[in-house]
């Protein structure tokens, strides 16, 4: 199946600092999605993108289908923005979603 | 924006009991699934559901394990009998449609511990 490798595996920033989180995946993407989970375990959708570059307040993500990569940067984090971010990838079959690992980003004050 | 909401956000039980987690789908959602984390692991699919039917299933979907979305009410995962290794984070996500500009929507999740 469909590998997701998700880097770094774990970042910690200042508050008011860049993020730039990175995924990467071995073979074809039909839909690419960025998910928050917060330090409790709950899901939040943040980003949909197969392709191209989307921004949405302070997140931006760059996603390049023929490298098989995506980025996801938050600009000026927060403390708030603490938790772990999910890269999944959906193959060409019945959308069936393959989450990474993760990267478990922490913001101090 | 629209939810998926899942009931109860905690079940504990008891090793060999029937458990039924239950899932309120978006409401104009026709796709359905279930992943299944365990503390500190990744995220696995367990298995979608479109039009009364499952459609994909992985291995971790045990025999033990049902789903079932009678019409109009909630998508169930049912697990009977529950074993130690289902203690587990339960996600449920719907979507519309299947393809690229499909997104799916995640719920909160159900923690299951099993005792």
């Amino acid at each position: 199946g469909q590998q997701v490798q998700q880097s770094p595996a774990s970042l910690v920033l200042q508050e008011g600092e860049n993020a730039e989180l990175q995924c990467n995946f071995s073979s074809t993407a039909t839909q690419l999605q960025w998910f928050y989970q917060s330090p409790g375990g709950s899901l939040v959708s943040l980003l949909s993108n197969p392709s191209g570059t989307k921004h949405t307040g302070r997140l931006t993500s760059t996603t390049v289908t023929k490298e098989r990569r995506s980025s996801l940067h938050i600009s000026s984090s927060q403390t708030t923005d603490s938790g772990t971010y999910l890269c999944a990838i959906e193959g060409n079959s019945n959308n069936r979603i393959f989450f990474g690992d993760g990267t478990q980003l922490v913001v101090k004050p | 924006g629209p939810k998926v909401l899942q009931i109860p956000s905690h079940q504990i039980i008891d090793m060999g009991q029937m458990v039924t987690l239950n899932c309120d789908p978006v409401s104009n959602h026709l796709y359905f699934y279930w992943y299944k984390q365990i503390l500190g692991q990744q995220m696995e699919f367990l298995v979608n559901f479109y039009n009364g039917k499952v459609m994909e299933k992985s291995k971790l979907f045990k025999d033990q394990f049902s789903v079932e979305r009678p019409d109009g009410s909630y998508f169930t995962l049912k697990i009977q009998p529950t074993a130690l290794e289902d203690s587990a984070v339960y996600f449920c996500a719907s979507s519309s449609g299947q393809g690229s500009n499909e997104r799916l929507f995640f719920g909160h999740g159900t923690k299951l511990s099993v005792l």
